[in-house]
């Protein structure tokens, strides 16, 4: 089992590009979510999906969005790369609310 | 929102000397989990508590969930090298479909 497999690894972006950062489980989990962790600091949620077809905002939902078309699919899109999105991102599924999580090991970006 | 505050929120210890940290909660939590997260890594779920007063152990590691549910330890005995990471406390309500994480422990571990 895979778990939960975040793509790219790392990425330089400047500002005012986009990119989307991948998220892909394979352990038919229903529940899916983008956190962010800037330097030194905890785990800030972006953005969950409850289901395929259902996604909620999070804490700090400003600057990104997400679709969730399948279950296992759940991608992060940044549209106008600011600075203040420099950050690891961290994607992470569970079956159900309450279980715990599994975290894929992130994706650290750059925005210059 | 509901918040953690996890205590304290770095150690530097000498490798052998055990650890303690906790979270506490101004509202009520029926489940508590502790992760650990390796430099460069994602959090990996170390223990997880379902009922109040439980206390659980896996290896060196010992978590207890705080009878009045609002609060978590956490202990690490006989600390190791690679003991070194931050470790997050997270509690889930009724309410809601997320986790509340804490701020993160920071340990360091001189061998």
């Amino acid at each position: 089992n895979a778990g939960v497999t975040q793509t790219p690894k790392f990425r330089i972006l400047k500002i005012g590009q986009s990119m989307t950062l991948q998220c892909a489980q394979d352990m038919n989990h229903n529940y899916m979510y983008w956190y962010r962790q800037d330097p030194g600091m905890g785990l800030k949620l972006i953005y969950y999906s409850v289901g395929a077809g259902i996604t909620d905002k999070g804490e700090v939902p400003n600057g990104y969005n997400v679709s969730r078309s399948t279950t296992e699919d759940f991608p992060l899109r940044l549209e106008l790369a600011a600075p203040s999105q420099t950050s690891v991102y961290f994607c992470a599924s569970s079956y159900a609310r309450g279980l715990g999580y599994t975290f894929g090991s992130g994706t650290r970006l750059t925005v210059v | 929102g509901q918040q953690l505050n996890q205590s304290p929120q770095s150690m530097f210890i000498q490798e052998g000397e055990d650890v303690s940290m906790n979270c506490t909660s101004s509202s009520i939590f029926n489940t508590w989990l502790w992760y650990k997260q390796d430099p460069g890594e994602g959090p990996v779920l170390l223990i997880a508590l379902y009922k109040a007063g439980e206390l659980t152990s896996n290896g060196r590691l010992t978590a207890q969930f705080g009878i009045t549910r609002k609060d978590s330890f956490l202990n690490i005995s006989a600390s190791i090298p690679s003991d070194v990471g931050i470790y997050f406390c997270a509690g889930h309500a009724n309410a809601g479909n997320m986790l509340t994480f804490g701020g993160g422990t920071r340990l360091m571990v001189k061998p």
